[in-house]
């Protein structure tokens, strides 16, 4: 399983674009790159997932460079209710299939007005 | 949009009491979950079920715990003689196939006093 480094906390604006890098060196051929968000007292929600290059969806956009050694979630404009925490996972597949999903501790975003 | 339910969102229980905690996953879907979260920590993956039986567990997921499917709706997880440290959030998800995202319910917060 490939491991992932992601920053612990971000602070940002509303209205600001905010990107959150995540490293995942040993990232494997069949290996998907996969971000949730969850809110306090909430389950983890899927928000985007990408093999290379870029994905854009209602919610995010999501970077891959060539090496895919890493990987940028960009949320556009954010608002106080962006405030969650971002989980970046690395896997064959964006559910966990038999295996399930292995979070680490994301990274802590904090939108101020 | 179908969503993953759980009942109950809180349970208090005793020490050494036993408790059932209920998830009905969306309907269509093939891989059943529970992980759990406890206050402050990651997301840790308790156990994986397909076909009507366990798929994968973790080293957590040890004779305590029991998980069932017993009709074609609710899936269950089952807490034998609870510890104070079973105290968490209990989520529950579910995929559609092998390498679909993952939808989770809203948890259940069990209080072990």
């Amino acid at each position: 399983l490939a491991k992932t480094t992601q920053p612990i906390s971000m602070d940002s604006y509303e209205g600001q674009e905010v990107n959150i890098t995540c490293s995942h060196n040993n990232i494997a051929t069949n290996d998907y790159i996969t971000w949730y968000q969850q809110f306090p007292s909430q389950g983890p929600r899927f928000i985007i997932q990408g093999y290379k290059t870029k994905v854009t969806n209602e919610v995010a956009s999501l970077f891959i460079p060539a090496d895919r050694k890493s990987s940028t979630l960009s949320l556009p404009r954010v608002s106080l209710s962006d405030t969650a925490v971002y989980y970046c996972l690395v896997g064959e597949g964006s559910g966990g299939g038999a295996d399930g999903l292995t979070f680490g501790k994301g990274t802590h975003l904090i939108i101020q007005p | 949009e179908p969503e993953v339910t759980q009942t109950p969102s809180h349970q208090v229980t005793q020490m050494g009491q036993e408790v059932i905690l209920r998830c009905v996953p969306i309907s269509n879907h093939l891989y059943f979950y529970w992980y759990r979260q406890i206050l402050g920590q990651k997301v840790e993956f308790l156990v994986s079920f397909y076909n009507n039986e366990i798929s994968e567990k973790s080293e957590i997921f040890d004779d305590q715990f029991s998980v069932e499917r017993p009709d074609g709706s609710n899936f269950t997880l089952k807490i034998r003689s609870t510890k104070l440290e079973d105290s968490a959030m209990y989520f529950c998800a579910s995929i559609s196939g092998g390498y679909t995202e993952a939808f989770f319910g809203q948890g259940t917060r069990l209080t072990v006093v």
